[in-house]
């Protein structure tokens, strides 16, 4: 069950610049939990994108940031390549519900 | 170099049991935390279980408590997950991630799991 909305997609050409938000509530983001961020390509496992809100790990691409404010986050992509087109999904921590971590409702992106 | 290697899916049977387990290596297993999260066929993704680097504190998502126990071998480098009563809704693949400071930054590639009859 997820508890962080996210658009179910977004496109864009290449060398766009594409948002994706992550919307939670006053016990995950709100609540001043961090926000992190995956990347899954087809058929592969989830990959670490974005953590503590907006930090890349050693290898991604500087295209990708993150930001958060009040109960939302949001991802950005500028420079929008081919290989980005995958499902992004965020994750949070969430201090109600019947589990501790919780995931966003993933987002596909579409390079047109 | 960070592994982790799922095994152990496999076709079950309404109310039947499985035990997945992950291989880990390339770090120090004893000093993380370890949880899976698993993904419906076409779904998102759920975190499932986690457990800390000692085995002293497990927690559950709420749709399997008593009926998966997530364990770990620290001599092995091992992950475990027990699940019982399996239900057709558990079909999932399901991943090995570590832990670290509330997200997972490392995943394995996942093993399928199917209940049906």
């Amino acid at each position: 069950q997820s508890v962080l909305t996210q658009p179910p997609s977004v496109s864009g050409a290449p060398g766009q610049r594409v948002t994706i938000s992550c919307t939670g509530s006053s016990s995950n983001i709100g609540a001043g939990y961090d926000v992190h961020w995956y990347q899954q390509l087809p058929g592969t496992a989830p990959k670490l994108l974005i953590y503590g809100n907006s930090n890349r790990p050693s290898g991604v691409p500087d295209r990708f940031s993150g930001s958060k404010s009040g109960t939302s986050a949001s991802l950005a992509i500028t420079g929008l390549q081919a290989e980005d087109e995958a499902d992004y999904y965020c994750q949070s921590y969430d201090s109600s519900l019947s589990g501790l971590y919780v995931f966003g409702t993933g987002t596909k992106v579409t390079v047109l | 170099e960070v592994q982790l290697v799922e095994s152990g899916g496999g076709l079950v049977q309404p109310g039947g049991s499985l035990r997945l387990s992950c291989a880990a290596s390339g770090f120090t297993f004893t000093t993380y935390w370890m949880s899976w999260v698993r993904q419906a066929p076409g779904k998102g993704l759920e975190w499932v279980a986690n457990i800390k680097q000692d085995g002293s504190e497990k927690y559950y998502v709420d749709s399997v408590k008593g009926r998966f126990t997530i364990s770990r071998d620290n001599a092995k480098s091992s992950l475990y997950l027990q699940m019982n009563s399996l239900r057709a809704e558990d079909t999932a693949v399901y991943y090995c991630a570590r832990g670290v400071g509330g997200w997972f930054d490392y995943w394995g590639q996942g093993t399928l799991v199917t209940v049906s009859s």
